[in-house]
């Protein structure tokens, strides 16, 4: 079974500062990962994803992430965090689309890791 | 106007009430979603459905149930609600697998329940 593990479940950063959020998935095959952020009193926005390529990807809002195979690994990075930054952020693995029709869109999220941004 | 519409955003009720969410889409997506989020524990997958007569359970489905109404619509009924059933629930749609597809989940704002 697939399965992700998000090791800091708070990160407190100053403001200007770079960040790192860390994400490890169990998965059979190459997966689908993705990172979301959640605002409080929102829904879920998706900031990037990967299924094949570079393994280093951009997102919205300055993030990027790389897809590190050895390791298991899809870390989440800003080089200078805003305060507006502040979130929750969640790690997700899924089935990528010719993986079959049955898993398609099942994503399997991590626990979260809820961002704090001081002035 | 939302692409992903969740009614009601707040609720709170009573050890044993019925109470039924909605999600209705716009974005013509076929697949849907009912996840559940608990803090520390991240989302979690209740019910799906891939289409109108596809209804499936996912990894928390007792004490839930399902009806998907339309492709637009789709709602998650608790018959006799409970406090560890106090939760923020959150519906999502999803293209089909298909070349190109995004494989992303689109989420509703959320719906948070209060069980007494």
């Amino acid at each position: 079974a697939q399965s992700v593990t998000q090791p800091d479940i708070h990160i407190t950063v100053s403001e200007g500062a770079s960040l790192e959020l860390r994400c490890n998935y169990s998965y059979g095959a190459t997966p689908y990962l993705f990172w979301y952020v959640q605002s409080p009193g929102q829904g879920l926005q998706l900031l990037l994803k990967y299924f094949s390529g570079d393994t280093l990807v951009q997102g919205i809002k300055g993030f990027e992430a790389e897809f590190k195979r050895s390791q298991s690994s899809f870390n989440l990075r800003k080089p200078s965090v805003h305060w507006s930054d502040a979130a929750e952020y969640f790690c997700a693995v899924g089935d990528p689309p010719h993986a079959g029709g049955t898993s398609y869109g099942k994503l399997t999220f991590g626990q979260g890791t809820i961002l704090t941004v001081h002035p | 106007d939302a692409d992903v519409t969740q009614t009601p955003r707040n609720r709170i009720t009573k050890t044993g009430k019925r109470i039924m969410l909605e999600c209705s889409q716009t974005k013509g997506h076929d697949r849907m979603y009912w996840y559940r989020q608990d803090p520390g524990l991240g989302l979690r997958l209740i019910y799906y459905s891939f289409d109108v007569k596809d209804i499936n359970k996912g990894e928390i489905s007792d004490g839930y149930s399902v009806s998907r109404q339309a492709q637009a619509k789709f709602s998650l009924s608790l018959e006799s609600a409970i406090p560890n059933q106090t939760a923020l629930y959150f519906c999502a749609t999803s293209d089909r697998p298909r070349t190109g597809g995004s494989g992303e989940l689109f989420f509703g704002e959320g719906s948070r329940l209060t069980v007494l």
